[in-house]
C-alpha cells in the first residue's frame, strides 16, 4: 500500500547549524504534505502545509524563515530547521494525503531531532 | 476553526476490562474523524476513521468508535483490553485543505493497563 517516509529517524546537531528532514510519498503523488511537531508528552501540532510548486503555508506562530518548507516534487517535501537551538529539539512528523477526495492519511515515521 | 478535547489525560485499567476514551470535536461542516494511537518514542498508527456512513466504525485491534452528531463526540472502545493496548492514543479531526487533509489533533490520553 501508500508509504510515507521520513529521513532521517533520528538526528543530532550543533546550536547554529541546520537540519534538513526529508517527507517522502513512496508510491503515490502528493500535491499537499503536512508538517506536525510533537514536543515531549505533547501533542502533535500543525505546523505548515507544503504545497507542490508552491510557497507553504505556515500556521500561526511558527516561523517561517526558520522552518523552511520546500515541496519540489509530488513525491518529496523537505523541512530544514535553520539556525537550530535546544528549544527545537523535538519530535517532526509529516503526512500525505491520497485519494480523490484525500481522506486516506498516511504519516511518516516521524524524524527525531536533538539539538545540543 | 476546528478542535478536538480530549478530556482525559490519563487513564488506568484492570487488563480484560472495557475500556471507553472519550473525545469532542468542533468542527463546522461534517468532520472526518480519527483516532492514532502512539507508542513510546513512535509514529502514529491509524486505529480508525469515520468520515460518512454507519456511525458505528470499526478498526483495528479490537476497537471501535461511534459517531454522535448531537453530541458531537467520537468515543473510542474496546470490549476487552490486553497489557500490550498500553500507550498514548490521540483523537483527531480532518479538514480538507488543497489536495490533502490537514488534521487537528486532540491533546492526547495516556492509557495505563494494570495486569
Amino acid at each position: 500500500g501508500a508509504v510515507v517516509s521520513q529521513h532521517p529517524s533520528r538526528v543530532i546537531c550543533k546550536s547554529g547549524t541546520s537540519v534538513k528532514i526529508e517527507c517522502r510519498s513512496l508510491d503515490f503523488q502528493a500535491t499537499t504534505m503536512f508538517w506536525y511537531r510533537q514536543f515531549p508528552k505533547k501533542s502533535l501540532m500543525l505546523m505548515a502545509t507544503s504545497n507542490e510548486g508552491s510557497k507553504a503555508t505556515y500556521e500561526q506562530g511558527v516561523e517561517k524563515d526558520k522552518f523552511l518548507i520546500n515541496h519540489a516534487s509530488l513525491t518529496l517535501s523537505t523541512l530544514t530547521v535553520t539556525s537550530a537551538h535546544p528549544e527545537d529539539s523535538s519530535f517532526y512528523i509529516c503526512s500525505a494525503s491520497h485519494g480523490a477526495s484525500g481522506n486516506t492519511i498516511y504519516f511518516g515515521e516521524g524524524s527525531w531531532l536533538t539539538v545540543v | 476553526a476546528q478542535s478536538v478535547t480530549q478530556p482525559d489525560i490519563h487513564i488506568t485499567v484492570s487488563e480484560g476490562a472495557s475500556l471507553e476514551l472519550r473525545c469532542n470535536y468542533s468542527y463546522g461542516a461534517t468532520p472526518y474523524l480519527f483516532w492514532y494511537v502512539q507508542s513510546p518514542g513512535q509514529g502514529l498508527q491509524l486505529l480508525l476513521k469515520y468520515f460518512s456512513g454507519d456511525t458505528l466504525v470499526q478498526g483495528i485491534k479490537g476497537f471501535e468508535a461511534e459517531f454522535k452528531r448531537s453530541q458531537s463526540s467520537f468515543n473510542l472502545r474496546k470490549p476487552s483490553v490486553h497489557w500490550s493496548d498500553a500507550a498514548e492514543y490521540f483523537c483527531a479531526v480532518g479538514g480538507l485543505t488543497g489536495g490533502g487533509n490537514k488534521l487537528t489533533f486532540g491533546t492526547g490520553t495516556q492509557l495505563k493497563v494494570e495486569l
